[in-house]
């Protein structure tokens, strides 16, 4: 168990729709990390908040938001969905800004199928 | 543009039977290189950090070795619980830090 929760586990939702996916660090984490894993593209780096601060952009779709709150859990908003945002959508959680050499630590991932 | 390739796709091993897995990098200087192990719909779990090259980390079964350009995730007598796949990843210096990982090795030993 890594420390990082997120839920839920599973999501089913229709195209066109939005849903939002939560995500808690673990205990003393201030940068929290947002992946999306599909069979196809493999790991994707999306988006990373520190400290309630949005610090790096990665291949994150316009449809497709987050915040980090004042107690540091963060979600992350996607909308107009399409059959292609079907996939594991991971959270990680670092202890400080994502600085040089710092270790990630992964939740479980929340299963996003869109029919 | 940073890049990991990891090798092979794919490998499956008779109990015992130990053998490696590959990461090659490409970065334009290399802070961190991770490895992670993932067993199917579940987070990656943390395995290594190395930072330089000559360095290795060991637990249990797995030992990670680190070159200048390269990456070796050695498996040692594995056992089927060992099964799964087997992420690498590297933070280059400079920018945001953001690790990119490579696609995986999925590793299945056969009992």
């Amino acid at each position: 168990d890594s420390g990082v929760t997120q839920t839920p586990k599973h999501l089913i939702t229709a195209t066109g729709q939005r849903v939002t996916l939560r995500c808690s660090p673990r205990s003393g984490d201030l940068s929290v990390y947002w992946y999306q894993q599909s069979l196809d593209q493999g790991l994707q780096f999306l988006i990373q908040y520190y400290n309630g601060e949005e610090r790096a952009k990665g291949n994150i779709l316009e449809r497709f938001s987050a915040q980090q709150f004042p107690d540091l859990h963060s979600e992350l908003n996607l909308s107009s969905l399409e059959l292609g945002d079907s996939a594991l959508y991971f959270c990680a959680s670092s202890a400080a800004s994502g600085g040089a050499q710092e270790t990630q630590y992964f939740g479980p991932g929340t299963r996003l199928l869109v029919l | 543009e940073d890049q990991v390739t990891q090798s092979p796709e794919a490998l499956r091993l008779q109990e015992g039977e130990s053998s490696s897995l590959n990461c090659s990098y490409t970065v334009s200087g290399l802070r961190g290189l991770f490895w992670y192990r993932q067993d199917p719909g579940k987070g990656p779990e943390f395995l290594f950090t190395l930072y330089s090259a000559g360095e290795e980390k060991e637990k249990e079964r797995l030992k990670a070795t680190l070159t200048k350009k390269e990456s070796f995730l050695h498996i040692t007598a594995p056992k089927p619980e060992d099964s799964a796949t087997y992420l690498c990843a590297v933070q280059a210096r400079g920018g945001s830090y953001i690790p990119t990982f490579g696609r995986g090795t999925s590793l299945i030993v056969h009992p």
